[in-house]
């Protein structure tokens, strides 16, 4: 039974971009919540998606976007890329307790 | 302001001794309080789970205590492994219909030596 998978692993974009992440969730799971993790940081809460729709949003500008496909994965899309987004992007699957996949490294230049 | 926060920032511990991680949450409303372990380039995995009413939980090796009055978590690591160098993370969960919002804290990173 596969876990959380994220992909791609490791990404650089530069700034002025735009970068799509992938996550499938943990099987039978059907909520998938998006964090960012700046280094040396706690995760970020970003949103979360239920039933395809967003259903909780942190305090993130409309640059960072989402959507959830019928079969629970999901995407993180985030717009006119900064330096600032530099950071893990991790996906997690579910509430009690979340599962964290191993997240995607975003490096921006 | 980071509304769960953590101490110490960074701990070096030889191997075989015990440690005790700090946390003192204000999130409310309070659903329950979790501990997470963070290996270098991976995701969190979830340690304990504590609900109000619950003032201590163990898994293995790993104890975690709550005092819902005074707003504070610890988690103590007995008989210390070189494989438990790690961030630990304490999180607060706030309860929001079928979902739930997680507020992280910075972390406590573990450095146990030989």
């Amino acid at each position: 039974d596969a876990g959380v998978t994220q992909s791609p692993t490791h990404l650089i974009k530069t700034r002025g971009q735009q970068v799509t992440l992938r996550c499938s969730p943990k099987s039978g799971h059907d909520t998938v919540s998006w964090y960012q993790q700046a280094l040396g940081q706690g995760p970020q809460f970003i949103f979360q998606y239920y039933e395809e729709e967003e259903r909780q949003r942190g305090n993130f500008p409309d640059r960072f976007s989402g959507h959830q496909f019928p079969n629970y994965s999901s995407e993180l899309n985030v717009n006119a890329l900064l330096l600032g987004d530099s950071a893990l992007y991790l996906c997690a699957s579910s509430s009690q307790p979340q599962h964290f996949g191993d997240g995607t490294r975003l490096s921006i230049l | 302001k980071n509304q769960v926060e953590q101490s110490p920032q960074s701990l070096i511990i030889l191997e075989g001794k015990n440690c005790t991680l700090q946390c003192n949450y204000t999130v409310s409303p309070f659903s329950n309080l979790r501990w997470y372990k963070q290996d270098t380039g991976r995701g969190p995995v979830s340690l304990t789970i504590m609900t109000f009413s619950e003032n201590t939980k163990s898994n293995g090796r790993y104890t975690a205590t709550l005092d819902a009055d005074t707003k504070q978590s610890s988690l103590h690591i007995t008989a210390s492994q070189l494989s438990d160098s790690a961030s630990y993370i304490c999180v607060d969960v706030e309860a929001a219909g079928t979902a739930s919002k997680l507020t992280f804290g910075t972390g406590t990173r573990l450095q146990v030596t030989l």
